[in-house]
């Protein structure tokens, strides 16, 4: 099984700040890596997937980079509808598929 | 629109059965695998199941398996998750969703909204 850990577990920035949000595979996963936002109370969002490609409807503020082992999403400027829980997850080797633990982004 | 529905949730006594719907529309649901998705109360996201487009392929974390059946019903456009002897670690939201494409392995880009499970006595 794949582990994903992401840190850090807690992301406190300003509004209209760079957030980087870190992802760590335990083994190559090539480019299969998605991001997810996840808002209270709501269901998980696809933001990226690829490791780079923004899915539909995504603003330009969210990027994704990495291979392999190593990945960061990055919110170029940090909205205050930005607070979430971000997850990795890696769909490289399955089953199964795995999430990272993930990071809480907090507007400060 | 594109969207799934997930219905069947509550509370049931552990050891007890549970079975969840996940209802589908504004896509060809037959052409796509489908998973289930859990998160326990405060936790992160587990995967739980997957199921190919035709059902010939069903995937389970060493969790649930054993326990847990995943289905589908094409002509209802329905997947479901039958969920035996419950345990109280069981206690969760469940969302179904969906690959990004034709792809079973790849991204999930569309999700429902969850519905609540709570295993207690």
């Amino acid at each position: 099984e794949i582990v994903m850990t992401q840190s850090p577990a807690t992301l406190s920035v300003s509004p209209g700040e760079r957030a980087t949000l870190s992802c760590r595979a335990s083994q190559s996963v090539s480019s299969n890596l998605a991001w997810y936002q996840q808002k209270p109370g709501q269901a998980p969002r696809l933001l990226i997937y690829g490791a780079s490609t923004r899915a539909t409807g995504i603003p330009a503020r969210f990027s994704g980079s990495g291979s392999g082992t190593e990945f960061t999403l990055t919110i170029s400027s940090l909205q205050s509808e930005d607070l979430a829980v971000y997850y990795c997850q890696q769909y490289n080797k399955w089953p199964p598929w795995t999430f990272g633990q993930g990071t809480k982004v907090e507007i400060k | 629109q594109v969207q799934v529905v997930e219905s069947g949730g509550g509370v049931v006594q552990p050891g007890r059965s549970l079975r969840l719907s996940c209802a589908a529309s504004g896509f060809t649901f037959s052409l796509y695998g489908m998973h289930w998705v859990r998160q326990a109360p405060g936790k992160g996201l587990e995967w739980v199941a997957m199921i190919w487009y035709d059902g010939s392929n069903k995937y389970y974390a060493d969790s649930v398996k054993g326990r847990f059946t995943i289905s589908r019903d094409n002509s209802k456009n329905t997947l479901y998750l039958q969920m035996n002897s419950l345990r109280a670690e069981d206690t969760a939201v469940y969302f179904c969703a969906r690959p990004l494409g034709y792809d079973s392995g790849d991204a999930m880009d569309v999700w429902g909204q969850g519905t609540a499970v709570t295993v207690s006595s």
